[in-house]
């Protein structure tokens, strides 16, 4: 099994509103990534999980919350998004092994948010 | 800063070859990744240099000088499929999971 797999595939939200976004990969890989991608541009890195444990935080607006309750599952929590939130959220990734040489990230179909 | 450039657009013929550059300049370097990204869907990996020279995967290869903060993917015998956009990615240093992603690359294959 070599997917990541997302849910929701699209998520309409108000901005009082709490959702929840999850990711979910059976591969064994001990990093965990969010990206954020808005129209015609390049992914940009959120959050990083290693070894369950958070390791990167992209000074990321407190009304996105990252939890990962064990190594196959990432959650992306959202609470009082603004409409510039709005874009497609890449789940992503990768073996994790300290000093492996390779790594290269497997992505997952993304969540289209729209937040009005 | 962290500045990784590509050309934003290509257009090519099917059958003919396109070389697509990424330059870039990071605190650090740990791998460069080529990534291919159709419109609406996820990136998927094509491949990887961390050492200088090239790398061949069937119709793809892939060139790294790190002196030149230079790297290239080249496709050959284009196909219509090959219309994405095509993304090189920075790993910034061993043992973290910090990737910077360029700016992208439009590949735009004409019949």
């Amino acid at each position: 099994d070599t997917e990541v797999t997302q849910t929701p595939k699209h998520l309409v939200m108000g901005m009082t509103n709490k959702k929840s976004l999850k990711c979910e990969q059976h591969m064994g890989h001990r990093a965990m990534y969010w990206y954020k991608q808005k129209a015609k541009k390049p992914p940009e890195l959120m959050f990083v999980y290693s070894y369950e444990k958070l390791s990167i935080n992209e000074s990321v607006p407190s009304r996105f919350s990252p939890e990962c309750p064990n190594s196959s599952l990432l959650n992306l929590h959202l609470h009082a998004l603004q409409p510039e939130d709005s874009a497609l959220y890449l789940c992503a990734s990768s073996q994790g092994a300290f000093g492996s040489s390779y790594n290269e990230q497997f992505f997952g179909p993304g969540t289209r948010l729209t937040v009005l | 800063g962290q500045n990784i450039d590509q050309p934003t657009e290509m257009t090519a013929t099917e059958g003919a070859i396109v070389q697509i550059n990424c330059t870039y300049q990071t605190s650090g370097f740990n791998g460069l990744f080529w990534y291919q990204q159709h419109a609406g869907e996820a990136p998927t990996f094509l491949s990887y240099n961390v050492l200088d020279g090239l790398e061949e995967k069937g119709r793809f290869s892939s060139f790294l000088s790190r002196s030149k903060g230079y790297s290239y993917l080249l496709l050959k015998e284009l196909q219509m499929k090959d219309s994405a956009s095509y993304l090189c990615a920075v790993r910034l240093t061993s043992g973290t999971y910090k990737y910077i992603f360029g700016t992208g690359t439009r590949l735009k294959v004409l019949a």
